[in-house]
């Protein structure tokens, strides 16, 4: 099992839907963040959330960090076709430097 | 700004033989990281180095040894190679700031095929 467990793993949508993915885990984070990764290429980092209950957007992002610090949520608001790629969260847990990943969700979203 | 290098970019090997990836930062950043990227199992820690001298196994260490030669550069070094070791591996650092979190800096990747 992993240390995060991100859902959905795939997502298909239509142009100008929304849609929530997940990040879940049993442990607390000092900090998570939100990547997206293209075919090809390394990840580029989203956002980095810091505080419980934090809430950040960025454009038709709204990114959101648990209470507990255990879990985050990235809401796209009517997605475009150049959303498509591979959402990854990741975080170190509190008194560890080890940065870890989920899994990824992998979304589509046709025009 | 050159960022996160690694090299090379392809590799193919024979089972068993061994090679060495590189990898190089130009942010004066203390941590470094290895990891894999295989389908359907996102980006896995193999080792990582919280600062010049130390190095720490992650999730996925076995096969794999590293080498923190400088603040700069990180190296992961496959003795001998297995067809389970085939992946994309990715290099990166980062730099803990107050109140911002740990953001990671990737390099392009390496992709590694052992036949």
């Amino acid at each position: 099992t992993q240390l995060l467990e991100q859902s959905p793993q795939f997502l298909s949508i239509q142009e100008g839907e929304n849609l929530t993915v997940y990040c879940n885990s049993s442990s607390v984070f000092s900090s998570l963040q939100w990547y997206r990764q293209e075919p090809g290429e390394g990840p580029v980092l989203l956002v980095t959330v810091v505080t419980g209950g934090e809430v950040k957007k960025l454009k038709r992002l709204t990114f959101q960090f648990g209470d507990a610090r255990k879990d985050s949520s990235l809401h796209i608001t009517a997605a475009q076709p150049g959303d498509t790629g591979l959402y990854l969260c990741a975080g170190a847990r509190v008194g560890n430097n080890d940065m870890r990943f989920g899994a990824g969700t992998r979304l589509t979203v046709k025009p | 700004n050159a960022g996160v290098t690694q090299t090379p970019k392809f590799q193919v090997l024979k089972t068993g033989q061994s090679m060495t990836l590189q990898c190089a930062q130009d942010m004066n950043h203390n941590s470094m990281y290895w990891y894999r990227q295989d389908p359907g199992m996102g980006l896995r820690l193999i080792y990582y180095s919280a600062s010049e001298g130390t190095t720490d196994k992650g999730e996925v260490p076995n096969g794999y040894n590293v080498s923190r030669l400088n603040k700069r550069e990180f190296s992961l070094r496959l003795e001998s190679a297995a067809p389970s070791q085939t992946s994309v591996y990715f290099c990166a650092s980062s730099e803990v700031r107050p109140n911002s979190g740990n953001t990671i800096y990737f390099g392009e990747g390496s992709w590694l095929t052992v036949v």
